[in-house]
């Protein structure tokens, strides 16, 4: 079954560092690209980078710079994001997606996605 | 940063009405337009993509029209599996891609 599972449901202290999985099955893991996306509630997702599974290379959001990280590990065909710094506005669900194109460069819409990891942080 | 509007917020919609959705772009996307469907409690669901082409498995009763800044999603026929929201999204200037604030529809 072609799918995206994610990591569970976390509460931080702001200030502290998450990180989260997402784990692919079903499909060639190295053939698309993955994002990873967030939704505060009651808003439209919000795009926070993009993994290219096959060497690990990354792009991040400006919004991000310097507090997210995102890597893969081909081995167990999972993808992770860590943000450092977290803050109240941080609070989301965070969702990891498949980018619909597959091959050597990605499009930017999402094919399939993970369930969603909600993330709270508060004091 | 391209700004994406979807009017209206909410829609009240009997079942077997056809419904229309808009997304604004502000400024031209070209086809690059992604609809998504979502449910409470749910990922979003890619509906959409190329303004126009239907993902796999969605239904024809849902269809995309439009390009460059306006652009449309319509169901034809509403069922009552249908009440979500609807998000646009554009993918013609990233990073970042950006999604519009979405459309809430709901059955009467």
């Amino acid at each position: 079954q072609v799918q995206l599972v994610q990591s569970g449901a976390e509460v931080k202290r702001p200030g502290a560092s998450i990180t989260l999985s997402c784990k692919t099955s079903g499909y060639p893991f190295t053939t698309q690209f993955l994002h990873w996306l967030r939704q505060a509630p009651g808003q439209g997702p919000e795009w926070m980078g993009i993994i290219k599974t096959g060497d690990g290379n990354t792009i991040y959001a400006d919004k991000f710079h310097g507090r997210i990280t995102m890597t893969r590990d081909t081995s167990t065909t999972t993808t992770y994001m860590q943000l450092s710094g977290l803050r109240s506005e941080d609070t989301a669900v965070y969702y990891c997606a498949r980018d619909g194109r597959h091959g050597d460069n990605y499009e930017g819409w999402f094919d399939l996605w993970g369930q969603g990891s909600q993330v709270t942080v508060s004091s | 940063e391209i700004v994406m509007t979807q009017s209206p917020a909410t829609l009240s919609v009997s079942p077997g009405e056809r419904v229309t959705l808009s997304c604004w772009a502000s400024q031209s996307v070209s086809s690059h337009l992604a609809w998504y469907q979502q449910k409470p409690g749910q990922a979003p669901r890619l509906l959409i993509y190329g303004a126009s082409t239907r993902a796999t498995g969605i239904p024809a009763r849902f269809s995309g029209s439009g390009s460059e800044t306006e652009f449309t999603l319509t169901i034809s026929s509403l069922q009552s599996e249908d009440s979500a929201v609807y998000f646009c999204q554009q993918y013609n200037n990233w990073p970042p891609e950006t999604f519009g604030g979405g459309t809430k529809v709901e059955i009467k």
